[in-house]
């Protein structure tokens, strides 16, 4: 099943730049995105989320970009911070009716991000 | 910050043992979710409850699979006659409404069958 998408398994930056993890999806049904990020021996924490009506959600540092056209989401993390290295998963979900509900997520398999001092 | 609470941390059982997963949901969430992550594959939706009833579960919640809510805060996850390919981290879940709202996962039991 890979209708969710996260293809750099690791990404690695310098604390203070952007980071930007990306996420492909291919289930045009998809209308609700969230990101998690995981650290380990613990479960994953929700960091935000983005509705198909929006292009663009933002919380403190963190800023989620989708493009339906491309079928592709972004997180950016700015400034990036060594407390951020964990494993970012982007998710998905489709409105029920459309052969789903908002809370059967499909995952990706996750990005390791380290934040380098 | 409200939390899911999940017991054990870790759980080792043998082949075709009965094992029950147990998580405590952040209080004012009525949605209640099973998933699971097998090592080193993807994060996986196993079942969703509400009302007091499954609402949706996945092909892999077959009936050696159930979920109950005994009382008001517990929420369980039974698997009858545990198979090794059930070894997984099982995350338990909850959400305040079923749409536009994230979940919230519990820290996961680590179920280790030998």
């Amino acid at each position: 099943d890979q209708q969710v998408k996260q293809n750099s398994p690791s990404l690695s930056v310098q604390e203070g730049r952007i980071s930007i993890l990306n996420c492909d999806y291919t289930n045009s049904m998809f209308d609700y995105f969230l990101w998690y990020k995981k650290y380990p021996a613990e479960g994953p924490t929700f960091l935000i989320s983005i509705s198909s009506i929006k292009d663009k959600n933002e919380d403190g540092r963190f800023t989620v970009f989708l493009n339906k056209s491309a079928k592709h989401l972004s997180l950016h993390i700015v400034p990036s911070q060594p407390g951020d290295s964990a494993v970012y998963f982007c998710a998905a979900s489709k409105r029920a009716g459309s052969g789903g509900s908002n809370y059967k997520l499909t995952f990706g398999k996750g990005t390791l991000l380290t934040v380098n001092p | 910050e409200p939390e899911v609470t999940q017991t054990p941390s870790h759980q080792v059982t043998q082949m075709g043992q009965e094992v029950i997963l147990r998580c405590v949901p952040i209080s004012n969430h009525l949605y209640f979710y099973w998933y699971r992550q097998i090592l080193g594959q993807k994060v996986e939706f196993l079942v969703s409850f509400y009302n007091n009833e499954i609402s949706e579960k996945s092909e892999i919640f077959d009936d050696q699979f159930s979920v109950e809510r005994p009382d008001g805060s517990n929420f369980t996850l039974k698997i009858r006659s545990t198979k090794l390919e059930d070894s997984a981290m099982y995350f338990c879940a909850s959400s305040v409404s079923q749409y536009n709202s994230p979940l919230h996962f519990g820290n996961g039991t680590r179920l280790t069958v030998t």
